[in-house]
């Protein structure tokens, strides 16, 4: 089994629509979440941590759910500018852990 | 303030040849790692440095893979003998500290013919 699963897509959305996205983990020691989003042929970037609290910014709200080991992401009013990759991203001790990726595609 | 760069871009090499990644970490940034992405296949770790010192290389997929990083601020991988399974984009980053964010630098694509 994968450390981190996710649906690769890819979704194909209208702009202006919500889109979440979902991913698990399968290490219960797993310390920190975050979700980053990669651009075609770019390098990753973090979008956001996520915390069990949940947690918003902007038209982005990330979630955890320790017990479950699941992690999601909602997107709300999409923009063209939105359609990426998104990676789902676990840290347990220092180096991160990847899912695959979860790709988005924003249609005008 | 300059992020993470890494030399070359691309590299496109022979199999059995010898092949150098370079990665330039963020000015001041004592963390520095190692990841690569084979096509159809997630980033996955392969080293970490805290300085010119090997924290964790449990990532490292054989002894073809020699990484260090004298001195404590440019890291370079080498690849010898390359092969075709090497093939893939090598991403390097580098965080203040350990569980600070990680930044992350352009990558370099690989491949191996």
């Amino acid at each position: 089994r994968k450390e981190v699963e996710q649906d690769p897509g890819p979704f194909n959305v209208p702009e202006g629509a919500t889109v979440a996205f979902n991913c698990t983990y399968s290490n219960s020691a797993s310390q920190s979440f975050f979700w980053y989003r990669q651009d075609c042929r770019k390098e990753p970037k973090l979008l956001m941590s996520v915390y069990s609290s949940g947690n918003e910014d902007g038209r982005f709200t990330a979630q955890l759910n320790r017990a479950s080991q699941y992690i999601s992401l909602l997107i709300r009013d999409s923009k063209l500018s939105d359609s990426a990759t998104y990676l789902c991203v676990v840290m347990t001790n220092t180096p991160l852990v990847f899912g695959k990726g979860t790709r988005l595609s924003v249609i005008a | 303030e300059a992020g993470v760069t890494q030399f070359p871009s691309h590299s496109v090499i022979e199999k059995g040849q010898t092949v150098t990644l370079r990665c330039d970490p963020i000015s001041g940034h004592d963390n520095l790692y190692w990841y690569r992405r084979v096509m159809g296949k997630e980033i996955k770790f392969l080293l970490h440095f805290v300085k010119e010192s090997k924290q964790d290389e449990s990532g490292m997929p054989n002894n073809r893979f020699l990484a260090e990083r004298t001195g404590g601020t440019y890291s370079t991988l080498k690849v010898q003998p390359a092969e075709l399974e090497d093939s893939g984009v090598y991403f390097c980053a580098s965080s203040q500290e350990l569980g600070n964010e990680q930044f992350f630098g352009p990558g370099t694509r690989l491949t191996v013919l």
